[in-house]
């Protein structure tokens, strides 16, 4: 089992619908959860983190923790062309310094 | 410099021969990581230091990888007898401090893609 899934897509959804992205992590130990956006041929960058159980919101974005059931999403609301890229989920593990990344699920916004 | 800065931005070199990549990270950021993303894959960790030392080395694949930053700020990826199979683009990252203790954003290079032939 690899210690952070994603579904590796690709998801397509119209322009103005809300994209949801999914992320499962097995290290119940986990503390932190990011999601990067990486478009093709250019590195990531972060655009949401999260501690706590719950939602956080920040402009069209939302990302919500369940430690309980170990599941992070995000959700992109107004989605726009300019969405369209791989999404990745990083989780980092109590006591330690480095992220661990999931395989990423492209995102494909239409028209 | 502005941002994390990574040379060469492409290298292509014979199996069997050894290479170095190197990442200029921002000025001021005591962290530092190496990752290595393979096409349709995460970034995966490789190494990770705090300052001068190598906090975290547990992701180096083999013997034939090493790194250093001798001075706490420029990192030098070193691999020995390059194998085909360690093709891939090698991103460098930095921050302030760690993110998962202070919320310090990670800043990536724009990466090297090593193509070993």
């Amino acid at each position: 089992q690899k210690e952070v899934e994603q579904n590796s897509g690709p998801l397509s959804v119209p322009e103005g619908a809300i994209a949801s992205l999914n992320c499962t992590y097995s290290d119940r130990g986990s503390q932190s959860f990011f999601w990067y956006r990486q478009y093709s041929g250019k590195s990531p960058e972060l655009i949401m983190s999260i501690y706590s159980n719950g939602d956080k919101e920040d402009g069209r974005f939302t990302a919500q923790l369940n430690k309980a059931s170990q599941y992070v999403s995000l959700l992109i609301r107004d989605s726009q062309p300019s969405d369209s890229a791989t999404y990745l989920c990083a989780v980092n593990r109590r006591n330690t310094d480095k992220l661990i990344f999931g395989t990423g699920t492209r995102l494909q916004v239409f028209p | 410099g502005a941002g994390v800065s990574q040379t060469p931005s492409n290298k292509v070199t014979e199996k069997g021969k050894y290479v170095e990549l190197r990442c200029d990270p921002i000025s001021g950021h005591t962290a530092l990581y190496w990752y290595r993303q393979s096409l349709g894959q995460g970034p995966e960790f490789l190494i990770y230091f705090q300052g001068t030392g190598a906090a975290d080395d547990s992701g180096l694949p083999n013997d034939r990888f090493f790194a250093v930053r001798p001075e706490g700020s420029v990192s030098t990826l070193k691999i020995q007898r390059t194998e085909r199979g360690d093709s891939a683009v090698y991103l460098c990252a930095s921050s302030l401090g760690s993110p998962g203790a202070t919320n310090e954003k990670l800043f990536f290079g724009s990466g090297t893609q090593l193509s070993v032939l």
